[in-house]
């Protein structure tokens, strides 16, 4: 099956700087790609759609100044967490579309999740 | 508009018992569904999917679903539950007009030896 990858896994930073973290289709070419947040126990939370070059639509509440999204390659995006204060604390999945087809959208294929720690 | 129900926030069943998480949608044109596993601290795994084929769908690890459009609902099931499915599991719903997904709260499957 389609795999993506994310990194880093985990990450652990100082409040008020910036973390990147990247999003890969390693066997396929993603379109779309979407980036979710999740809180402990709770389900997923879409944070913005990205496709390839074009700005990410993001959805309501999501800062787009402090979540900056980049969608430079068919198999690559980033999302970077600007200025991170202890609230950003949280787990951030991507997930990559193989495109849609006459059945409906293409399935979403999801990475392992970055754990990202504000102190 | 488009909305899925996980109806239970917790299911336990014991080893080699049947496994049954509820699923149910709304959705305003034709709809595809998905059902998705999480384990601890991990990404998300796609199980199986409906995309208007068979209505009975059969997934990875033993597990099926079957699409039931007059019930508007999406059930997964799985004939004998095994430790190795204690997880997390996400009903998907996406409709084919929009690029949207819409995840259901979880259910999460704890397994009793």
């Amino acid at each position: 099956g389609a795999v993506v990858s994310q990194h880093p896994s985990w990450v652990i930073c100082k409040s008020g700087t910036s973390v990147k973290i990247e999003c890969r289709s390693l066997d396929f070419q993603a379109t779309t790609m979407f980036w979710y947040r999740q809180f402990p126990k709770q389900s997923l939370m879409l944070m913005a759609t990205s496709n390839e070059g074009s700005k990410a639509t993001y959805e309501q509440g999501v800062e787009k100044d402090k979540f900056l999204i980049n969608h430079a390659s068919l198999t690559l995006s980033t999302l970077t967490v600007t200025s991170a204060h202890p609230e950003d604390s949280s787990f951030y999945i991507c997930s990559a579309r193989q495109g849609s087809g006459r059945a409906g959208p293409g399935t979403q294929y999801f990475g392992p999740g970055t754990r990202l720690t504000v102190l | 508009a488009q909305s899925v129900t996980q109806l239970d926030s917790h299911v336990s069943v014991s080893e080699g018992t049947p496994v049954l998480l509820r699923c149910n949608y709304s959705s305003s044109y034709s709809p595809s569904l998905f059902w998705y596993v999480q384990h601890p601290n991990k990404g998300l795994q796609l199980l199986l999917k409906y995309t208007s084929a068979a209505t009975l769908v059969k997934g990875i690890n033993g597990f099926e679903a079957e699409f039931k459009k007059s019930e508007t609902s999406f059930h997964l099931t799985k004939p004998s539950a095994h430790m190795s499915d204690a997880a997390e599991y996400f009903c998907v719903v996406s409709e084919s007009r929009s690029s949207k997904i819409i995840f259901g709260s979880g259910t999460r499957l704890s397994i009793r030896p």
